[in-house]
């Protein structure tokens, strides 16, 4: 069975710092993904990851793949208040023509002035 | 539609009455997935469809659940004499052939 763990799963940060969110899943997984949830709001798809080695990066936010660790990461630089938001990794299975996602509990970053 | 569509977006049920939740996906996604998220918590993979037929429903945590896209478009999720327990955010998303999945804004369910 597939099982994905993620820490930290809360994090406050000041602005203008850097930090890592650490995403760590049991057994072989085909692509990995990062999202973000705002309050009340349904999922962002931030990173989808392939492959070992892929790196990813969106802005602040850059997301790496090690497939034989079984560890991704989400590395925020600088951070800014509007980054404060929920943000979970998930472990896809390909099934059928599409991922079965497994999710883990969700980071909540808070980023404060 | 541009996105997926959910409805109701909020739905308060007496505990025992039946509910019906609707997902409306991207035009021509072949995929729909149902998810089901408690509170301060991550999606949990409730059920699968590829077009009409379903092919995997591993995740539906009890025979109250249950879930149709009859012409391989719109799906319902039924939940049937609902408890507290199924108090939870539902997510559809939708996706075709390849990677990425679209999630929908949800409905969130509150039984009482």
């Amino acid at each position: 069975e597939l099982k994905v763990e993620q820490n930290p799963l809360f994090l406050s940060m000041q602005e203008g710092k850097n930090y890592t969110i650490y995403c760590n899943y049991s057994t072989t997984s085909d692509r990995l993904y990062w999202y973000r949830q705002d309050p009340g709001k349904s999922l962002e798809s931030l990173f989808v990851l392939l492959s070992n080695g892929a790196v990813k990066q969106e802005g602040r936010l850059m997301a790496s793949l090690d497939t034989k660790a079984r560890l991704s990461t989400l590395h925020i630089t600088a951070a800014v208040h509007d980054l404060s938001a929920t943000y979970f990794c998930a472990a896809g299975k390909l099934t059928g023509t599409a991922s079965k996602l497994t999710f883990g509990t969700g980071t909540r970053l808070q980023v404060t002035l | 539609g541009a996105g997926v569509s959910q409805s109701p977006r909020y739905k308060v049920a007496k505990r025992g009455q039946d509910v019906a939740l609707r997902c409306d996906p991207i035009s021509g996604h072949v995929s729909l997935f149902w998810y089901q998220q408690a509170l301060g918590q991550g999606p949990e993979f409730l059920t699968y469809f590829q077009n009409e037929a379903q092919l995997d429903k591993s995740g539906l945590p009890s025979d109250r659940f249950f879930a149709e896209r009859p012409e391989g478009s719109v799906s319902t999720l039924k939940i049937q004499r609902t408890q507290q327990e199924d108090s939870a955010v539902y997510l559809c998303a939708s996706s075709l052939v390849g990677v990425e999945a679209f999630f929908g804004q949800g409905t969130r369910l509150t039984v009482v």
